[in-house]
């Protein structure tokens, strides 16, 4: 069956250390994964989709087959990252599987 | 333009009162999305429409669940006789198509005492 799996609820680190949020995903296709994030009193919004290949606010993800993961990362956290980040796997062509989410906390 | 909106924000019911969720997709989006939101979980696809047409019902977890959208755009989500695991935040997201990017509004927290 298709599952994402986070397996932090709770990450920590100190500003302008490295961040790595990550992502594990079960799924017998070719899989298509995103990250969201969710800040604080906002809305959840795409961060990014790993076909995009492209780099947002400093965030890159790579997806590895090989490990069946698509782990978050960013070379040097920002106090503005603070927020929840969410996995997920496109199913069927538009059914979003989600895991339960890492809330990263960026230390001053 | 105007995201993604949802109405209304919160909603406290009794027991076994019905309630109607409202979305209003960004206009011209083809696709409509509900997602369930637990307490400290991810969402979890309840159902998808492309315009009018409900192709995708699998994730209603019960025949109290019921979704429409009768004009392609507005899609409203009624939950009948809400029971305590019913409380969550319900999502609704809209895209231009399948696979595009979607879009999420605000949710509604629905708490059920």
């Amino acid at each position: 069956a298709q599952r994402v799996t986070q397996p932090e609820k709770l990450l920590s680190v100190f500003k302008g250390a490295p961040v790595e949020l990550k992502c594990n995903y079960s799924y017998s296709g070719s899989p298509e994964l995103f990250w969201y994030v969710q800040y604080s009193r906002q809305r959840l919004q795409l961060l990014l989709r790993h076909i995009s290949r492209e780099s947002i606010k400093g965030f890159t993800a790579d997806l590895n087959k090989g490990e069946t993961s698509f782990h978050l990362k960013k070379p040097f956290a920002q106090e503005e990252d603070s927020a929840m980040y969410y996995c997920a796997l496109i199913y069927s062509n538009y059914q979003l599987i989600w895991g339960a989410g890492t809330k990263l906390i960026i230390k001053p | 333009g105007a995201g993604v909106s949802q109405s209304p924000r919160y909603k406290v019911a009794k027991r076994g009162q019905d309630v109607a969720l409202r979305c209003d997709p960004i206009s011209g989006h083809v696709s409509l999305f509900w997602y369930q939101q637990a307490l400290g979980q991810g969402p979890e696809f309840l159902t998808y429409f492309q315009n009018e047409a409900q192709l995708d019902k699998s994730g209603l977890p019960s025949d109290r669940f019921f979704a429409e959208r009768p004009e392609g755009s507005v899609s409203t989500l009624k939950i009948q006789r809400t029971q305590q695991e019913d409380s969550a935040v319900y999502l609704c997201a809209s895209s231009r198509g399948v696979r595009e990017t979607q879009y999420f509004g605000p949710g509604t927290r629905l708490l059920v005492l």
